[in-house]
């Protein structure tokens, strides 16, 4: 059983290049999320979706573009990588499309680095 | 405004000893949920416990217990006898309505260290 399955699980990039870190997940939840933890920071809401072509932004979307085409699959894409965009990016996925009762399942995350 | 705090940034126990994690949150909300994840040196993080905003009985799972407490907006976990693979990351989390839309506040996280 599959679950949320991350890729790249690292990654390195040059400042101004762009990426894509993707994110599936096998188990028919409706709510996916990207989250970035930075240390002393937590984990910090980047964008979220509620289903098959709707997304809205968290606390942090500035940089950051996603796009909900599927049930399955949740792209994340940096525009122009820039240095404070190196973190811990985790995807996560949860029944239904309310968060507030949810349980996350998370991804292994994806280890971003930009020079 | 919605907002966690995990006072306890990093803690050092001995193996065998409790330990209790703090977690204090605040919320405008009168109906949320508060959670707990671990995220072991492994990396992947990990679903504990959820606990309704009604519900305030305190849970048992093993050596893991819950103290949920509103009078103080506290959700506080506690190891008995901890070992030396419950070192890791925990997270308290708090979901809820932010700006309007459903949203989850992570903690800052305590690393909890298991000494053999």
């Amino acid at each position: 059983n599959a679950g949320v399955t991350q890729t790249p699980k690292f990654q390195v990039l040059k400042t101004g290049q762009s990426m894509t870190l993707q994110c599936a997940q096998d188990m028919n939840h409706e709510y996916m999320s990207w989250y970035r933890q930075d240390p002393g920071m937590g984990l910090r809401l980047i964008h979220y979706s509620v289903g098959a072509g709707i997304t809205d932004q968290g606390e942090v979307p500035n940089g950051y573009n996603v796009s909900r085409s599927t049930t399955e699959d949740f792209p994340l894409r940096l525009l122009s990588a820039a240095p404070s965009q190196t973190s811990v990016y985790f995807c996560a996925s949860s029944r239904g499309e309310s968060l507030i009762a949810g349980e996350l399942f998370f991804g292994e995350g994806s280890r971003l680095t930009v020079l | 405004a919605q907002k966690v705090t995990q006072a306890q940034t990093e803690i050092s126990v001995v193996e065998k000893e409790d330990v209790t994690l703090d977690c204090v949150y605040e919320t405008r909300d009168t109906t949320y949920y508060l959670f707990w994840y671990k995220q072991p040196p492994s990396g992947e993080l990990v679903f504990l416990i959820r606990r309704n905003s009604f519900d305030e009985q305190n849970e048992i799972s093993g050596r893991y217990s819950w103290n949920f407490q509103k009078s103080t907006s506290s959700f506080n976990f506690t190891i008995t006898a901890s070992q030396v693979v419950d070192s890791a990351v925990y997270f308290c989390a708090l979901s809820g309505t932010i700006q309007g839309a459903q949203k989850l506040v992570f903690g800052q996280g305590t690393r909890l260290t298991i000494n053999p």
